[in-house]
């Protein structure tokens, strides 16, 4: 069964401070991974797509890489600013035939002003 | 930017009623999934949905729960009997192929009293 990690649970930066948040998985035979941004008692909202045959993707100021014989990807960010306040969740999709995600249990960030 | 949109935001709902919870996906999508957040825990799949059947669903998704797609627009989740431990929040998650990201909806807040 597929088990996702995140590290660290929760960190506080002050702003300007470049970051990095951990995810590993137990199953390497991943079909993609992505990231996610929560705001408290609100939805989902994607960050970052990367299929198992990439090893990294790039959005702004964001850069996911992804290591699947190792079973971990990191979320980079560059700069953080106080809008990027929020808990970061990193979800695995297992193989084709299956399209369920697994969630991690994310890594709540607070970026100081 | 094409919008997953769920309805209602929030349900207050005794014990052993039955919810039925609406969402509308994006157009041209067609794969359709329910997943749940129970407060401080992780997000956890439900049920996928495409051609007008379940394609996977998880061990929590029990005999009270169910889903349709009654007019070809609407996605629904009927919980039948409502209890305590259904408290969560429940999202509505749509993608446009195989390899496509998921979209997901602001999700619904179900509170069994």
């Amino acid at each position: 069964k597929q088990e996702v990690t995140q590290i660290p649970a929760a960190l506080s930066v002050p702003e300007g401070e470049n970051l990095v948040l951990n995810c590993s998985f137990t199953d390497s035979a991943i079909y993609n991974l992505q990231w996610f941004r929560q705001d408290p008692g609100k939805g989902l909202t994607s960050l970052l797509l990367i299929q198992s045959s990439q090893r990294e993707q790039t959005s702004g100021r964001l850069n996911a890489s992804l290591d699947k014989s190792s079973g971990r990807s990191t979320l980079y960010i560059a700069a953080s600013q106080p809008g990027d306040s929020a808990t970061y969740l990193c979800a695995v999709r297992v193989g084709t035939g299956r399209r369920a995600l697994t969630f991690g249990s994310g890594t709540r960030l607070q970026v100081q002003p | 930017e094409p919008e997953v949109t769920q309805t209602p935001s929030h349900q207050v709902t005794q014990m052993g009623q039955e919810v039925i919870l609406r969402c509308v996906p994006i157009s041209n999508h067609l794969y359709f999934y329910w997943y749940r957040q129970i407060l401080g825990q992780k997000v956890e799949f439900l049920v996928s949905f495409y051609n007008n059947e379940i394609s996977e669903k998880s061990e929590i998704f029990d005999d009270q729960f169910s889903v349709e797609r009654p007019d070809g627009s609407n996605f629904t989740l009927k919980i039948r009997s409502t209890k305590l431990e259904d408290s969560a929040m429940y999202f509505c998650a749509t993608q446009g192929g195989q390899n496509y990201g998921y979209t997901f909806g602001s999700g619904t807040r179900l509170t069994v009293v």
